[in-house]
């Protein structure tokens, strides 16, 4: 079945960074568009960024353009979320989620992983 | 720019049904959408992909009991026979080339 691990999350300080990944299985993940979407405390979903099935495409929502990296390790069936500059608005749970073969809304979706900004 | 309008908050009794509603912005009634459901402290499970036409595909182990239907720039999520683990966040979610569009979220309240 579909398994989708994030990992990375923790506490920086605001101007820090941190590294999140995401470890899939259960499908071939070469073949699907992968997004991160995130949830600040007792507040709804953002999308944050997706990156197309080779890499080769990818969008930022302008919150965080500038200042996150997206990007897949096909090989290694892995995503990964580059954060720089945080700040405190960038608190959130950070999930990953699988899009589909022919569309693109979130058909799985990972347990999620919690990133706090504080000094 | 498109955005997805939800109720903040619905309740109903255990054993009734209930409809939610997603509204998409003026311009855009032709999207589809998907539903997605949060139980509390859990992350987000797909529900199903719904539609302009009203015909609608479910995730992985959706239950009857959850359907959805569509007349012009809505979209609804009607749940029936309601069960106490279908209280819930309730969020609507649209794409396009460049974004993905998530709605506000509906608090479902099981009495």
């Amino acid at each position: 079945q579909v398994q989708l691990v994030e990992s990375g999350g923790g506490l920086v300080k605001p101007g820090g960074s941190l590294r999140l990944s995401c470890a899939a299985s259960g499908f071939t993940f070469s073949d699907y568009y992968m997004s991160w979407i995130r949830q600040a405390p007792g507040k709804g979903l953002e999308w944050v960024s997706y990156i197309s099935s080779s890499g080769s495409t990818i969008y930022y929502a302008d919150s965080v353009k500038g200042r996150f990296t997206i990007s897949r390790d096909n090989a290694k069936n892995s995503l990964y979320l580059q954060m720089n500059s945080l700040r405190a608005e960038d608190t959130a749970v950070y999930y990953c989620a699988r899009e589909g073969g022919d569309d693109n809304y979130f058909h799985y979706w990972g347990q999620g992983t919690l990133v706090t900004v504080s000094s | 720019q498109l955005v997805l309008t939800q109720s903040p908050s619905a309740s109903a009794s255990l054993g009734a049904s209930v409809k939610l509603t997603c509204t998409l912005s003026s311009g855009h009634r032709s999207y589809a959408i998907a539903w997605h459901q949060q139980q509390p402290e859990k992350g987000p499970r797909c529900l199903m992909k719904l539609n302009s036409d009203g015909s609608h595909s479910k995730g992985d182990g959706i239950p009857d009991r959850f359907s959805g239907s569509s007349s012009g720039a809505e979209r609804y999520l009607t749940i029936s026979s309601l069960q106490s683990e279908d209280e819930a966040d309730y969020f609507c979610q649209t794409w396009g080339t460049g974004f993905r569009v998530f709605g506000g979220g509906t608090k479902l309240t099981v009495l």
